[in-house]
């Protein structure tokens, strides 16, 4: 069956532009997971839905990152006024129960 | 959730088994271990888990000692495909349990060679 999606695949953006990430998620899966990886190490969490619920967002490096998920599937993850440091792949991940299905992951880059 | 320790590296020749160590020594009684592994480009992968059984599907085995304070992914015949970042990671599972995020480390790139 499909996995998740994430699009686009890659991002390449100015200094102080915005930008917008999308997530499709496996379909029926409640929880929805963002996360941020930069070269070289591990994905770090960002946030965390249950449906249309943002229940963690604990993660998000600054008030520019903002994500949101209205009808419960399809989520996107909008980073304001990018910076050089929003450099890295942002990873979508959805998840049944126990373990979790990561997408491909779109890669910004800031110059 | 409990820190887990692995080694940065690692190789192994083709076609011969993979034993990916993990210590987890503070790990608690409710918290669960689990595998993951990252192909260079892709988003992570779900390998395994387990709590203190050992446990076995079709990509490996998860050993986990009586203590609980550490465990050896076993990947029985390694393919070049095989090649890859793995993370262990140990992590609260209550019901329902997706709900929680994952604290991943920097993991083990496993190099198998031809």
């Amino acid at each position: 069956g499909a996995g998740v999606s994430q699009s686009p695949r890659y991002k390449v953006a100015k200094r102080g532009q915005d930008v917008a990430l999308r997530c499709d998620p496996i379909s029926g899966h409640v929880s929805l997971f963002w996360y941020q990886q930069a070269l070289g190490q591990g994905p770090e969490f960002l946030t965390y839905f249950q449906n249309e619920a943002q229940l963690d967002k604990s993660g998000l490096p600054s008030d520019r990152f903002f994500a949101e998920r209205p009808e419960g599937s399809v989520s996107t993850l909008k980073i304001q006024r990018t910076q050089q440091e929003d450099s890295a792949v942002y990873l979508c991940a959805s998840s049944p129960l126990y373990e979790q299905y990561f997408g491909p992951g779109t890669r910004l880059t800031v110059t | 959730d409990a820190k887990t320790t692995q080694p940065p590296s690692m190789d192994c020749a083709e076609g011969r088994a993979a034993n990916l160590p993990c210590n987890h020594s503070t790990i608690s009684g409710n918290e669960y271990v689990y595998w993951y592994r990252q192909i260079h480009s892709q988003g992570p992968q779900y390998i395994i888990h387990g709590l203190k059984n050992n446990e076995t599907n079709e990509m490996a085995s998860l050993i986990i000692t009586e203590d609980r304070k550490s465990s050896t992914l076993i990947l029985p015949h390694a393919t070049l495909r095989d090649t890859a970042v793995y993370y262990c990671i140990v992590r609260v599972a209550e019901r329902g349990g997706s709900n929680y995020k994952l604290t991943f480390g920097k993991g083990t790139l496993l190099t198998v060679n031809p």
